[in-house]
């Protein structure tokens, strides 16, 4: 597609249980990475993919956050026993590897209950 | 750490120049200052980045001062709709680190 495209736009789960969120890249991005936003904030770094090199996990806030990219191309954000502090817009950035601009997606507005 | 420092917030008149400091004291050799935007419930837009050069491009133009310790982002003739929040970010490669940004708000 022309975009980043995130699935689902909108997401609300009861609390304890475990949600996967979606980012498509733009065809032929390498980079790509995971921020959050919570209400008013500003965004929050997570995690971040390369190539095939190993990801930068270092923004991940607890071990129940992991990420994965398969291929290169699609990547999945996973929350294992969500609590309402997970309350928050997660956003995916795709872009070609070395200095250029990153495209962002429209995010995912996640609410535990 | 997001290396930058921008003023809380800014205002400036429909149809005027927009200028957005930001200072980035501790920028090493080889970091790029980006700039993106983020307009209510969207997601971030990119808007431009350079290294030493001033840049220009359809959005804005970016100035960097010579020791690249400090940089400019200039809407030309801002509109309504560049009311959003304004990131400054330094870096290299790939560790991108958003900041607090600048809130600006163009008045009518």
């Amino acid at each position: 597609g022309a975009g980043v495209s995130q699935s689902p736009s909108n997401k609300v789960t009861e609390k304890g249980k475990d949600v996967e969120l979606r980012c498509d890249p733009i065809s032929g991005h390498t980079a790509l990475y995971w921020y959050r936003q919570s209400l008013g904030q500003g965004l929050e770094f997570l995690i971040y993919f390369q190539g095939n090199s190993a990801p930068d996990k270092s923004g991940l806030p607890s071990d129940r956050f992991s990420a994965e990219r398969t291929g290169g191309s699609v990547s999945t954000l996973t929350i294992q026993r969500t609590q309402q502090e997970d309350s928050a817009v997660y956003l995916c950035a795709s872009s070609l590897s070395g200095a250029s601009g990153y495209t962002f997606g429209s995010g995912t507005r996640l609410t535990v209950v | 750490d997001a290396k930058t420092t921008q003023p809380p917030s800014m205002d400036c008149a429909e149809g005027r120049a927009a200028n957005l400091p930001c200072n980035h004291s501790t920028i090493s050799g080889n970091e790029y200052v980006y700039w993106y935007r983020q307009i209510h419930s969207q997601g971030p837009q990119y808007i431009i980045h350079g290294l030493k050069n001033n840049e220009t491009n359809e959005m804005a133009s970016l100035i960097i001062t010579e020791d690249r310790k400090s940089s400019t982002l200039i809407l030309p003739h801002a509109t309504l709709r560049d009311t959003a929040v304004y990131y400054c970010i330094v870096r290299i490669y790939n560790d991108m680190r958003f900041g607090a940004g600048t809130r600006l708000t163009v008045k009518p």
